[in-house]
């Protein structure tokens, strides 16, 4: 099917490991992609592929990815992480998903 | 540095074709797809359609009736034109620069900075 599942909420405490996953048949063909964003921003691209992380991107963020889910793990979660999660693929007929997203709060 | 730059108009009328353009720099148009997302209020991103530097569409099924998506390499800029507005339009539109890295793999490496974008008569 063409859709990506995304918790809705996460919480994390400051300086704890936190994954965010992405939940959809085209893993099984296609990695995904993460965006941050955070409130009144445009999305910043922060993962791609099995474990590629933009320069610039702090290397806390790591990725993963298995038969129908990707994940997006932060390790020694810090407070300016707090921030909106999206994942995007895209089906086998070209069709690029994002999933819902995720609300990451760093209590 | 690549940047993107949106401009167009935030207010339109219901039934009007709603028209957004992206000047790029810094980057050529070739080898690179370019989107365009939305975003409702409060809401999350949805992925209307990309171009490539040949001129070839890929749409939104839900959207692909109303949605085009053009390239002008000579402007270094691309547009979007979604028809037959309604308030469901309403939200903030980005464009992106997408990568192919492989078949399996792509993403949206640079952003514009949204255009808010209100329909209401």
């Amino acid at each position: 099917s063409s859709e990506l599942t995304q918790d809705p909420a996460v919480s994390v405490a400051l300086g704890q490991t936190v994954r965010i996953t992405c939940r959809g048949d085209s893993f099984r063909s296609y990695y995904a992609s993460w965006y941050q964003q955070k409130p009144g921003q445009a999305p910043v691209l922060v993962m791609y592929g099995e474990n590629h992380r933009p320069s610039g991107i702090p290397d806390r963020f790591s990725g993963s990815s298995s038969r129908n889910t990707s994940s997006l793990t932060i390790t020694g979660a810090q407070a300016e992480d707090e921030a909106d999660y999206y994942c995007q693929s895209r089906d086998s007929s070209g069709y690029r998903m994002f999933g819902g997203g995720t609300k990451l709060t760093v209590l | 540095q690549v940047q993107l730059q949106q401009w167009g108009a935030g207010l339109w009328k219901p039934s009007e074709t709603l028209s957004l353009s992206c000047t790029v720099s810094g980057t050529s148009f070739s080898g690179y797809h370019w989107n365009w997302i939305r975003q409702p209020p409060g809401k999350g991103l949805e992925w209307i359609g990309e171009v490539n530097h040949s001129g070839g569409t890929n749409y939104n099924p839900s959207l692909k009736s109303r949605v085009t998506i053009s390239l002008d390499s000579s402007k270094n800029e691309f547009s979007l034109r979604l028809s037959s507005v309604t308030a469901a339009d309403t939200g903030v539109f980005y464009c992106a620069r997408g990568v192919v890295g492989a078949s399996w793999i792509y993403y949206l490496d640079y952003w514009g900075q949204g255009t808010p974008v209100t329909v209401s008569s």
